[in-house]
């Protein structure tokens, strides 16, 4: 069965800092990848994915994604984080040949102080 | 364009009761997942619903859990009998077609057992 692990449960960072997030999976396969936001009292929001192509994925809000397949890697990054960036993030694994439905790490809190 | 509904958003039950959580999903979505988020963990697939079909429930407990998604009407998660351990956060996905491996998060029904 796949799994996703986080290295991160939480990070605190300060405004201005670069933001690096860990995520690595364990399925041999063609995966689709996933990177969710969820601020507080919020729903979650996807924030990128990476289905094919270019292994470095830009989302939204400045943040970037970059796929190491031979690391079973899908690292989330921001070069200059905001006070707004307070949430918890997700990293989530779709295993093509396991069907619709998603696999999610632990997530990491994310708190960045003003 | 409204996007997946969930209710209620909070619900408390006495142990031993009966839960019954509803999505909508997205206008012009077919597929519904459902997943699980037990405090200080990720989210963990339960269940994934076609109009009237049950694609995929390896997620789902044995005992006491049902998930439908009838022809009209939202879906809905039964939970027979609570425990305290079915305290969670429930959240609902919908996609437009089982090709489509983007999903859509609603808010989240937070589930108290006392």
């Amino acid at each position: 069965a796949q799994s996703v692990s986080q290295h991160n449960h939480h990070v605190i960072l300060s405004e201005a800092a670069s933001l690096e997030l860990g995520c690595n999976y364990s399925y041999g396969g063609t995966v689709n990848l996933f990177w969710y936001v969820q601020y507080p009292g919020q729903h979650l929001q996807l924030l990128l994915k990476y289905f094919s192509g270019d292994p470095l994925v830009k989302g939204i809000k400045g943040f970037e994604a970059e796929f190491i397949k031979s690391k079973f890697s899908f690292n989330l990054r921001k070069p200059s984080v905001q006070w707004s960036d307070t949430a918890e993030y997700f990293c989530a694994v779709n295993a093509q040949a396991a069907g619709n439905k998603l696999t999610f790490g632990g997530g990491t809190r994310v708190l960045v102080k003003p | 364009n409204a996007g997946v509904m969930q209710n209620p958003r909070h619900l408390v039950r006495r142990r031993g009761q009966e839960a019954r959580l509803r999505c909508s999903p997205m206008k012009g979505h077919s597929h519904v997942y459902w997943y699980r988020q037990l405090p200080e963990e990720g989210l963990k697939f339960m269940v994934y619903l076609q109009k009237e079909n049950i694609i995929d429930e390896s997620g789902m407990p044995k005992e006491r859990f049902s998930a439908e998604f009838p022809k009209e009407g939202p879906s809905i998660l039964r939970i027979q009998q609570v425990v305290r351990g079915d305290s969670a956060a429930y959240f609902c996905a919908s996609s437009p077609d089982r090709g489509y491996y983007e999903q859509y998060f609603g808010p989240g029904t937070r589930l108290t057992v006392t």
